[in-house]
């Protein structure tokens, strides 16, 4: 069965270091991975996905098949950062429906 | 469009009572899919449409959930004889549903059970 894994519930770091937000899945076939984010108070939105190859608010994330992985990534961290962040899975055979990760709260202090 | 819209935003109601929340999507979206959430939990996948044809249903969708599309705009989920077990987030999301579009999720009906 398809699983994803977020094992940081919180993560908490300054302004300006850098963040990595792990996620890692198990799929024996060929996943699309995307990174779902939440600000306070706003609905669930796409961040970006893995098949698009794109930076988003400084935001990288690469599918590393080998270690089954997806790890979000930043360099810089900045103060609106600030949410909770979802890992999910879809294959394309199951309807566009997502798998989701248990969620990492990214904190980013001043 | 502003967007996908869920109805009500909040509902409380006592343990054995029936529920139903709608969802409508995004005009021109195909898709529909309903996701429940409790606290400290991702979004667990529940049911989704193409058009009016409810395609999957998850295991966690007991007999007490019913969800229809009836002319593939809005949706509405069911729950009857609520438990407490049933209060959660209620998220509901559309997509074109040409391939793995990205989702566009609503901001949910949170359900309370007493």
């Amino acid at each position: 069965a398809q699983r994803v894994t977020q094992p940081e519930k919180l993560l908490s770091v300054f302004k300006g270091a850098p963040v990595e937000l792990k996620c890692n899945y198990s799929y024996s076939g060929s996943p699309e991975l995307f990174w779902y984010v939440q600000y306070s108070r706003q609905r669930l939105q796409l961040l970006l996905r893995h098949i698009s190859r794109e930076s988003i608010k400084g935001f990288t994330a690469d599918l590393n098949k080998g270690e089954t992985s997806f790890h979000l990534k930043k360099p810089f961290a900045q103060e609106e950062d600030s949410a909770m962040y979802y890992c999910a899975l879809s294959t394309y055979n199951q309807g566009g429906k997502l798998i989701f990760g248990q969620g990492t709260e990214l904190s980013v202090k001043p | 469009d502003t967007g996908v819209s869920q109805d009500p935003r909040h509902k409380i109601t006592k343990r054995g009572q029936n529920v139903t929340f709608r969802c409508d999507p995004i005009s021109e979206h195909n898709r529909l899919y309903w996701y429940r959430q409790t606290l400290g939990q991702g979004p667990e996948f529940l049911t989704y449409f193409q058009n009016e044809a409810q395609l999957e249903k998850s295991r966690l969708l007991s007999d007490r959930f019913s969800a229809e599309r009836p002319k593939g705009s809005f949706s509405t989920l069911e729950i009857q004889r609520t438990e407490q077990g049933d209060s959660a987030m209620y998220l509901c999301a559309s997509s074109l549903g040409q391939g793995l579009e990205k989702l566009f999720f609503g901001s949910g009906t949170q359900l309370s059970v007493l």
